[in-house]
């Protein structure tokens, strides 16, 4: 069965720092892979989308993740953190053409000035 | 353009009682999809419409929810009678294509959300 586990409900880091959020999924095919951000009151919007093509995947806001077959890892970085960057984080594998998605936990995402 | 809108953005009832949310998704958009997450938990799949008709409800917890898309329109999600552990924040969601097939046009557009508190 599919899942997903993003390590570390919270994360805090300082202003300009590197982000890694950490995602690792469990899928019997090759999946699909999302991040989504939720900012405060806000629904969820898309980051950043691995369907496949190029392993790194630019999104936006200077977000990017990298897919990693052998570790069955979609982690998402940013190389300098902005204070608004914080919010709540999701990883999630889509289940083809199912058309649903199962997302991890969240990662909630803190940034020190 | 006029994003996915739901409302309530909160409810607080009583168990027993009977809410109903709704979901307006972007105008065009045949795939309406219901999500929930419970607190301190995933974000879960409950159903997906196309239009009108009910794709996928497998995600459905019990009888006590109906959704309904009359028209395939708006969608509504009432819940009868309302449990503690239904408390929980509902998203609604829609696409214009079916999602989750990898194409490279299709994105899964979120409401904001409606927290429900039962008490």
């Amino acid at each position: 069965a599919q899942s997903v586990t993003q390590l570390g409900s919270h994360v805090s880091v300082s202003e300009g720092a590197l982000v890694l959020l950490r995602c690792n999924y469990s899928s019997s095919v090759p999946p699909y892979l999302f991040w989504y951000v939720q900012y405060p009151n806000q629904g969820l919007q898309l980051l950043l989308k691995y369907t496949s093509a190029a392993t790194l995947v630019k999104g936006i806001n200077g977000f990017e993740a990298e897919f990693k077959k052998s570790e069955t890892s979609f982690h998402l970085t940013k190389p300098s953190a902005h204070m608004s960057d914080a919010a709540e984080y999701f990883c999630a594998v889509s289940l083809g053409s199912q058309g649903n998605l199962i997302f991890g936990k969240g990662t909630k995402l803190s940034v020190k000035p | 353009e006029a994003g996915v809108t739901q409302f309530p953005s909160h409810s607080v009832i009583e168990k027993g009682q009977t809410v109903t949310l709704r979901c307006d998704p972007i105008s065009g958009h045949d795939n309406l999809y219901w999500y929930r997450r419970v607190m301190g938990k995933e974000i879960k799949f409950l159903l997906h419409f196309v239009k009108e008709s009910k794709q996928d409800e497998s995600g459905m917890p019990n009888n006590r929810f109906l959704a309904e898309r009359t028209g395939g329109t708006y969608s509504t999600l009432k819940v009868q009678p309302a449990e503690l552990e239904d408390s929980g924040v509902y998203f609604c969601a829609s696409s214009q294509y079916r999602f989750g097939t990898g194409a490279l046009n299709e994105k899964l557009f979120f409401g904001s959300g409606t927290q429900l508190s039962v008490l």
